[in-house]
């Protein structure tokens, strides 16, 4: 089945860049998100990239799709106290699923 | 705004009990899916709804049922409560047909079934 991986734990200093990776295994995915959670919420949609994009930039995110690899990235120019959450990879494969990673949480530190 | 409504943000329940978790989504999205979430295993797929009284299993449905007999509201019933269902459930709804577009989460309901 489909399956999402990402690392668990990431610490970055105040104003460096973060980047969090995530590998996918569905070859049919067709969007791939980022979502954001804050401690004690749900899940809000970061930024998503189609599965035929290489790289998609919003303000301060850029997400990297390395579609050959399976491998998506996302990285945060400029990390402040506030991005400190968890953040999921998800891949959208066959017919209403998403599958989420296990999550990565980001430690900004002042 | 854009809005999902969990009904109860923490409940406490004993083993055994029968536990109602509302959700009501007021985009008129066609699609409903409740999660649980537990720490190193991510979100999980439980039950989602494409349509009203429509219902299909998501990765682990065992011990829990699914109502939609409206399109603004889905409900996960747990018909008898088990510790290994302290969670944190997450409600999300979607419009579209396809596996498109932005799911929109409520706040989360934690059970904690003693």
């Amino acid at each position: 089945g489909e399956d999402v991986e990402q690392s668990l734990f990431l610490s970055v200093r105040e104003g460096d860049s973060s980047v969090i990776n995530c590998t996918y295994t569905d070859s049919s995915s067709t969007y791939l998100y980022w979502y954001k959670q804050e401690p004690g919420a749900g899940l809000q949609l970061l930024t998503y990239i189609f599965s035929n994009m290489d790289m998609k930039q919003d303000q301060r995110l850029t997400v990297l799709l390395n579609k050959k690899d399976k491998h998506l990235s996302l990285r945060i120019a400029d990390t402040q106290t506030g991005d400190s959450a968890i953040y999921f990879c998800a891949e959208a494969g066959g017919y209403q699923k998403v599958t989420f990673g296990i999550g990565t949480k980001l430690q900004v530190i002042p | 705004d854009v809005k999902v409504t969990q009904s109860s943000r923490y409940l406490v329940k004993r083993t055994g009990e029968k536990v109602f978790l509302e959700c009501v989504q007021d985009m008129d999205h066609e699609n409903m899916f409740w999660y649980r979430q537990d720490p190193g295993l991510g979100l999980r797929l439980i039950y989602f709804s494409y349509d009203v009284k429509m219902k299909e299993k998501g990765d682990i449905p065992e011990g829990y049922s699914v109502s939609r007999e409206k399109k603004e509201r889905f409900s996960l019933i747990l018909e008898s409560a088990s510790t290994n269902q302290t969670s944190m459930y997450l409600c999300a709804s979607r419009t579209g047909t396809w596996n498109t577009g932005e799911l929109f989460f409520g706040e989360g309901s934690r059970l904690t079934v003693l």
